[in-house]
């Protein structure tokens, strides 16, 4: 079966810094999809940012970004210039190509100090 | 607004209870997929359905179980409620193509067993 491990529960980052999410995932599949969700306080689930396996350029949605390994099963998130919106759960998610589920890792918990 | 809207958004009910929790897609969406996340946990999957018909099951309980109507919108039941069973239930929606652009999820339900 397929996993997905976050191994920082919690991170902190100043306002108007960097900082990097891990996220490691384990699968025999060569076509497969990977998210970074985002779970404010409010607890809506919102799509922060999205990679194809078969791509290998790093995507990126503004301050958002990733550095995708596709032979080390690494996808980390990097949050440019971090502002205290950016303050939530994030949670990285793996789907094969097939129509099978999301499967998500436990989370890492963001903290933006002022 | 995500355009998935889960009913009701809070529920408070006593243990050995039944419940129903409501979700309708996003208008298009024919997939329909069922999460729990208890408290500060990542998110389980239970269910998926496919323009009615179940596609995949997960870590659901005998206890729960889930439907989809031809309007596409689905339930979830949930049945001889328990303590350990008060988290919010997520539900979430994607397109035909199984998701590969991410899910759309609902605000959820938060369930309290008390």
């Amino acid at each position: 079966a397929q996993t997905v491990t976050q191994s920082q529960p919690e991170m902190s980052v100043q306002e108007a810094e960097t900082v990097t999410l891990s996220c490691t995932y384990d699968t025999s599949e060569s076509d497969y999809y990977l998210f970074w969700y985002k779970q404010p306080p409010s607890r809506q689930m919102i799509l922060v940012i999205r990679q194809e396996a078969y791509k290998q350029q790093n995507a990126t949605e503004n301050r958002f970004s990733v550095n995708f390994q596709k032979a080390a099963k690494s996808f980390s998130l990097k949050i440019s210039d971090s502002q205290l919106g950016d303050a939530a759960m994030y949670f990285c998610a793996y789907r094969t190509s097939g129509n099978t589920p999301l499967v998500f890792g436990k989370g890492t918990r963001l903290s933006v100090i002022a | 607004d995500s355009g998935v809207t889960q009913t009701p958004k809070h529920l408070i009910t006593a243990t050995g209870q039944r419940v129903t929790l409501r979700c309708s897609p996003r208008s298009g969406d024919l997939s329909v997929y069922w999460y729990q996340q208890s408290l500060d946990q990542g998110l389980q999957f239970l269910i998926q359905y496919y323009n009615g018909e179940e596609r995949a099951k997960g870590n659901i309980l005998e206890r729960f179980s889930a439907q989809q109507f031809p309007d596409l919108h689905s339930e979830l039941n949930l049945s001889s409620l328990e303590l350990g069973d008060s988290a919010l239930y997520f539900c979430a929606s994607s397109e035909k193509g199984g998701g590969n652009y991410g899910y759309t999820f609902g605000s959820g339900t938060r369930l309290t067993v008390v």
